[in-house]
């Protein structure tokens, strides 16, 4: 159980278009949903936070406008990288939380973005 | 203000031998603590994890955890390392408001 998708698993996109990321929650439902971005032989660093049905929070210095999340259900959230540059290449990973007041976190498979 | 810290950047051990690898966290309250494996190019798979209670913690893989509140540490260690084992490995420590990870240790596995 508890298992979270990632569609793609990588991808490559040309500088100046946008790429979407989905994040499934395949056996649960998920109140909370994270992306994390991670560097080659760096640690995940948070980008932002979504909840059902509301806003998403984004954590200092990451571009709201950038880096669209929208979370339309509670089994699926997506991550748009829009106007993608090569800077924005990266590891992308998504972890979903099965409920409220739950201290888990169940983590995507991961999506590698390359932008030429 | 809430972080992890995994002094280990690198370590190689050979196949068989003892492993410890090293975290420690700074949080006001009882933190909530994980251990994740990553391989390459992959996502994170959880070994265990400390809410409450005993403070040894028994993972997947044989892996098992110490909590000790005194130091602010919780070491992952592993009696006997396979080849397998060889793969990235973050400590987490769940906030009031976010996991936060440390830098990660790479384990490298000498057969």
């Amino acid at each position: 159980g508890a298992v979270v998708s990632q569609h793609p698993s990588w991808v490559i996109c040309k500088s100046g278009t946008s790429v979407k990321i989905e994040c499934r929650s395949l056996d649960f439902q998920a109140t909370t949903m994270f992306w994390y971005r991670q560097f080659p032989k760096q640690s995940l660093m948070l980008m932002a936070t979504s909840n059902e049905g509301s806003k998403a929070t984004y954590e200092q210095g990451v571009e709201k406008d950038k880096f669209l999340i929208n979370h339309a259900s509670l089994t699926l959230s997506t991550l748009t990288v829009t106007s993608a540059h090569p800077e924005d290449s990266s590891f992308y990973i998504c972890s979903a939380r099965p409920r409220v007041n739950s201290y888990e976190q169940y983590f995507g498979p991961g999506t590698r973005l390359t932008v030429t | 203000a809430q972080s992890v810290t995994q002094p280990d950047i690198h370590i190689t051990v050979s196949e068989g031998a003892s492993l410890e690898l090293r975290c420690n966290y700074s949080y006001g309250a009882t933190p909530y603590l994980f251990w994740y494996v990553q391989s390459p190019g992959q996502g994170l798979q959880l070994l265990l994890k400390y809410f409450s209670g005993d403070t040894l913690v028994q993972g997947i893989k044989g892996f098992e955890a110490e909590f000790k509140r005194s130091q602010s540490s919780f070491n992952l260690r592993k009696p006997s390392v396979h080849w397998s084992d060889a793969a990235e490995y973050f400590c987490a420590s769940q906030g009031a408001q976010k996991l936060v990870f440390g830098q990660g240790t790479r384990l490298t596995i000498n057969p």
